[in-house]
């Protein structure tokens, strides 16, 4: 069984600040996406990384898929309260007869004023 | 207009019961999932179909039974219920294959008292 293994599961930072949340993993994963979901919804897709190293933008937000695509990160500049919520990574296995998406632990971040 | 829908929201009931969660997407998917969150946020795999066809299955017990009377539907119906079965359950929709972004419902939260 592949795990995804996130980091921090909690974070409560002010407004403006910056930070990282990191995504682990041993096994290598196809391609990985991160998704932020809110009380009361399902996740919502951000980004997908296909390529190892590979570097993407959203905004303040920047994604990187390690060289060997088992790890990930996503880093915040100057976050917003409207950043609040719950960040999943998810990586695709493809070793099976189907292709499936395992999640990682997710990460709690909460944005104050 | 809502893409992917599940229903009821919130289930609440008792220890042995039956009940059924309804799922319809209109985003023209032929790949259908349901999730299981628990009280932690980990979100995994139930099961998985394309074109009406069961391809997933976790490991799950059999008292859960999904059917896909068609491609834009997949219900959840689970039989003998326990204490263990109270989490949030998503469906989601996608095209098949990896890595497409994954649609979420807005999950539907089941106790069990």
């Amino acid at each position: 069984t592949q795990l995804l293994e996130q980091s921090p599961q909690f974070l409560s930072i002010q407004e403006g600040e910056n930070l990282t949340v990191y995504c682990n993993s041993s096994s290598v994963f196809s391609s990985l996406q991160w998704y932020r979901q809110e009380p009361g919804e399902g996740p919502v897709l951000l980004v997908t990384v296909v390529t190892g190293g590979e570097v993407k933008k959203l905004k303040r937000l920047t994604f990187q898929f390690g060289d060997a695509r088992k790890d990930s990160s996503l880093h915040i500049t100057a976050a917003q309260p409207g950043d609040t919520g719950l960040y999943l990574c998810a990586g695709w296995d493809l070793t099976g007869t189907a292709s499936k998406l395992t999640f990682g632990t997710g990460t709690r971040l909460q944005v104050t004023l | 207009d809502t893409a992917v829908s599940q229903t009821p929201k919130y289930l609440v009931t008792q220890m042995g019961n039956d009940k059924s969660i309804k799922c319809e997407q209109n985003l023209g998917h032929d790949t259908m999932y349901w999730y299981k969150q628990d009280s932690k946020k980990f979100l995994k795999i139930m099961f998985s179909y394309n074109n009406k066809e069961l391809i997933i299955n976790e490991t799950v017990p059999n008292r859960f039974s999904p059917k896909s009377p068609d491609k834009a539907h997949l219900n959840l119906h689970i039989n003998s219920l326990e204490l263990g079965d109270s989490a949030v359950y998503f469906c989601a929709s996608s095209r098949h294959g990896a890595p497409q972004p994954q649609h979420f419902g807005d999950g539907t939260r089941l106790s069990i008292l």
